[in-house]
């Protein structure tokens, strides 16, 4: 059975651009997590979108965004990037949440 | 709210060692627990969980109890090899399962060596 897939895996954008990410589940996984990775803060929670809705938010500012589609993907956008938002970003799924999480590769975006 | 304290690396060990990176928790109630592990330019691989008092999780040589008296969740491995080299994060999720959403420690890389 397929991982959960996240595209594109390397990404570099300039200062003050916006960036898509996007994220397969694994097929029949409903929640979707996304998880922003770097060395100084270590793995913090973004957000979490469940049937298309958001069910749970961390303490990002509102330039990060995300949406779920009927299908279970997601994406998740940045605006007017940082430097800081330079970092792997992961996405997770699982059947409800709560029972274990499947994680992708990531995507490392770097920001110049 | 709801915090993971691991170890800090990174732990060195001969071949065949034996390994512990402990991990600590506070939470409300009792949250499940898991391991990750994550190897260089790789996403995280779930290990190992536990969901309740006591419970032991274990995987490929690997074992954590829930310890709820000591809100602790130590991993352990009786022989490491040099594949087990990599980053481990000891993480929770709230027990409400009002969704899905990870709480992790900062992480313990290992190296092994031959």
């Amino acid at each position: 059975k397929a991982g959960v897939t996240q595209t594109p895996r390397y990404l570099i954008k300039t200062r003050g651009q916006q960036v898509t990410l996007s994220c397969s589940p694994i097929s029949g996984h409903r929640s979707v997590s996304w998880y922003q990775q770097t060395p100084g803060q270590g793995l913090q929670f973004l957000f979490e979108y469940f049937s298309e809705t958001q069910r749970n938010k961390g303490n990002f500012p509102g330039r990060f965004s995300g949406r779920q589609f009927s299908n279970s993907r997601s994406e998740m956008n940045v605006s007017t990037l940082e430097l800081g938002d330079s970092a792997l970003y992961l996405c997770a799924s699982s059947l409800e949440g709560g029972e274990g999480y499947t994680f992708g590769s990531g995507t490392r975006l770097t920001v110049v | 709210g709801n915090s993971v304290t691991q170890m800090e690396g990174p732990v060195t060990l001969s071949e065949e060692a034996f390994l512990t990176i402990n991990c600590t928790y506070t939470a409300t109630g009792y949250p499940s627990l898991f391991w990750y592990v994550q190897y260089p330019g790789e996403g995280l691989q779930l290990l190992l969980k536990a969901t309740k008092a006591d419970d032991k999780g274990s995987n490929k040589g690997f074992e954590a109890t829930y310890r709820k008296e000591t809100t602790s969740f130590h991993l352990e491995k009786g022989s490491v090899q040099v594949s087990d080299s990599a980053v481990y994060f000891c993480a929770l999720s709230p027990i409400n399962n009002a969704g899905n959403m990870l709480t992790f420690g900062g992480g313990t890389r290992l190296m092994v060596k031959p």
